[in-house]
């Protein structure tokens, strides 16, 4: 079974500070990996998508690799401000045909101090 | 264009009752799918549709239902609720399902609380 987890759990860090968010993964049989965003009470807005072909996606301050054989991905964050705190969850697409669906992370908590 | 729309988006029910949940697609996506998200257990997946098939089914028991309607949009139905079904809802739509769709990023909606008393 594939199981998804995200360390840490929560962090906090002042403005300004680059930092990292681990995603790893036990079944490396993986179309893609997602990258999410969840503020309180809200849905999930994707951040990047990797295909299982790339090594790493990149959106403005948002980095993204993937490691498939090793079974992790990272999200690097530049410059951090206030407004990136969220939960931030990372999510698989297996290739078995019958577990497609992504499987979730349970997250990291980001809080940005000003 | 718009987003995924999931409605209603806040709902108080009572043990044994039943509800329905809605979702509309972002326009032009014809694969929606379902998921469960809940403090202890996260996030899960409950079922996708596609072309008004059932394509893939989570680990939920048969009180989960749903279905999806020629225009794409997609409800589904909890019927005899229990305390533990309290939950964010949340709907995810793609342009196809399956082949290049697998390749695809999932658009979610804001989701339905859902409260059980």
């Amino acid at each position: 079974k594939q199981e998804v987890t995200q360390i840490p759990a929560a962090l906090s860090v002042p403005e300004g500070e680059n930092l990292v968010l681990n995603c790893s993964f036990t079944d490396s049989a993986i179309y893609n990996l997602q990258w999410f965003r969840q503020d309180p009470g809200k849905g999930l807005t994707s951040l990047l998508l990797i295909q299982s072909s790339q090594r790493e996606q990149t959106s403005g301050r948002l980095n993204a690799s993937l490691d498939k054989s090793s079974g992790r991905s990272t999200l690097y964050i530049a410059a951090s401000q206030p407004g990136d705190s969220a939960t931030y969850l990372c999510a698989v697409r297996l290739m078995d045909t019958g577990r497609r669906a992504l499987t979730f992370g349970s997250g990291t908590r980001l809080q940005v101090q000003p | 264009k718009a987003g995924v729309t999931q409605t209603p988006r806040y709902l108080i029910k009572t043990r044994g009752q039943q509800v329905t949940l809605s979702c509309s697609p972002i326009s032009g996506h014809r694969s929606v799918s379902w998921y469960q998200q809940t403090p202890g257990q996260g996030l899960q997946f409950l079922f996708e549709y596609f072309s008004e098939t059932q394509r893939n089914k989570g680990n939920f028991p048969g009180r989960f239902s749903g279905r999806q309607f020629s225009n794409s949009r997609s409800e589904m139905n909890v019927s005899t609720l229990e305390l533990g079904d309290s939950a964010l809802y949340l709907c995810a739509s793609s342009l196809v399902s399956g082949g290049a769709g697998l390749q695809e990023t999932q658009y979610f909606g804001p989701g339905t609380r859902l409260l059980v008393l």
